[in-house]
C-alpha cells in the first residue's frame, strides 16, 4: 500500500462543476503539499498545509491531521484546470513522498 | 515568487554519451536540490538530494555513477546522465525549497531521449 492514496485516479467533468480529490496518507507528516502538473510536465504547487483550510482563488485545499486526510476543491472548474493534480506530504527530512496522481479533464 | 530554472527542456543524444541538465535557483539560495524522474503516465520518483558543498545522496536503486549529481553553488545544481542509454531516455525535473515554511518550487522539467 502506497504511503500517500489519492482518488479518484481520473476525473472528468463538465465546465462549471464543482471538484474535489482526496489524498489520505499513513504517514506522520510536517506538511501536505498539492501540486499541478500540465500536459507540458511543468509542476506548480498550489498550497502547502500543515492544518485548517486554504483558500487561493477557486482552489480550496483542506486538511484533518487526526484521520490523515486532505482534500483539494475546484469551484467552477474551467477547461484551463485540465492537468494532474498531486498530493505530496513532507515525511521527514525535506523529501516528498507523491501520490500517484489525479488527472483532471474539463470539458466545455 | 521562487523560481528555479531548468535547462535544456528537451534534449535527444545518442547511446553512449553524456547529457548534463542545469537547475538554477533564480532569486533564492537553495542549499538543498531534489532531482526526479518521471515515466509517462506515473508518479515523480526521487532519484537523489542534492546537498551544496557536498555529497549527493541517493535513493536506493539509483546508480550514483551513471547519474552525476553536482551542487557547486547555492544557486546551481547539475545532473550528468553519463554513458546514455535508450532505457535512460525519461523526463526529468528538479525542485528546491528557500526554507521549510516555504513550499517547493519545481524547474519546467527535461525531457530526455536517448536515440
Amino acid at each position: 500500500k502506497n504511503e500517500v492514496e489519492q482518488s479518484p485516479q481520473n476525473l472528468t467533468a463538465q465546465e462549471g462543476e464543482f471538484i474535489t480529490i482526496n489524498c489520505s496518507y499513513s504517514v506522520g507528516i510536517s506538511a501536505l503539499h498539492w501540486l499541478q502538473q500540465h500536459p507540458g510536465g511543468g509542476i506548480v504547487s498550489l498550497f502547502m498545509l500543515s492544518s485548517g483550510k486554504k483558500k487561493h482563488g477557486r482552489l480550496i485545499a483542506t486538511i484533518n491531521i487526526q484521520e490523515k486526510h486532505s482534500s483539494l476543491h475546484i469551484t467552477a472548474s474551467h477547461p484551463r484546470d485540465s492537468a494532474v493534480y498531486i498530493c505530496a506530504v513532507t515525511a521527514g527530512a525535506q523529501k516528498l513522498v507523491f501520490g500517484q496522481g489525479t488527472r483532471l479533464t474539463i470539458n466545455p | 515568487g521562487a523560481v528555479v530554472s531548468q535547462h535544456p527542456s528537451r534534449v535527444i543524444c545518442k547511446s553512449g554519451t553524456s547529457v548534463k541538465i542545469e537547475c538554477r535557483s533564480l532569486d533564492f539560495q537553495a542549499t538543498t536540490m531534489f532531482w526526479y524522474r518521471q515515466f509517462p503516465k506515473k508518479s515523480l520518483m526521487l532519484m537523489a538530494t542534492s546537498n551544496e558543498g557536498s555529497k549527493a545522496t541517493y535513493e536506493q536503486g539509483v546508480e550514483k555513477d551513471k547519474f552525476l549529481i553536482n551542487h557547486a553553488s547555492l544557486t546551481l545544481s547539475t545532473l550528468t546522465v553519463t554513458s546514455a542509454h535508450p532505457e535512460d531516455s525519461s523526463f526529468y525535473i528538479c525542485s528546491a525549497r528557500q526554507g521549510a515554511v516555504y513550499g517547493y518550487t519545481f524547474g519546467s522539467g527535461t525531457r530526455l531521449t536517448v536515440v
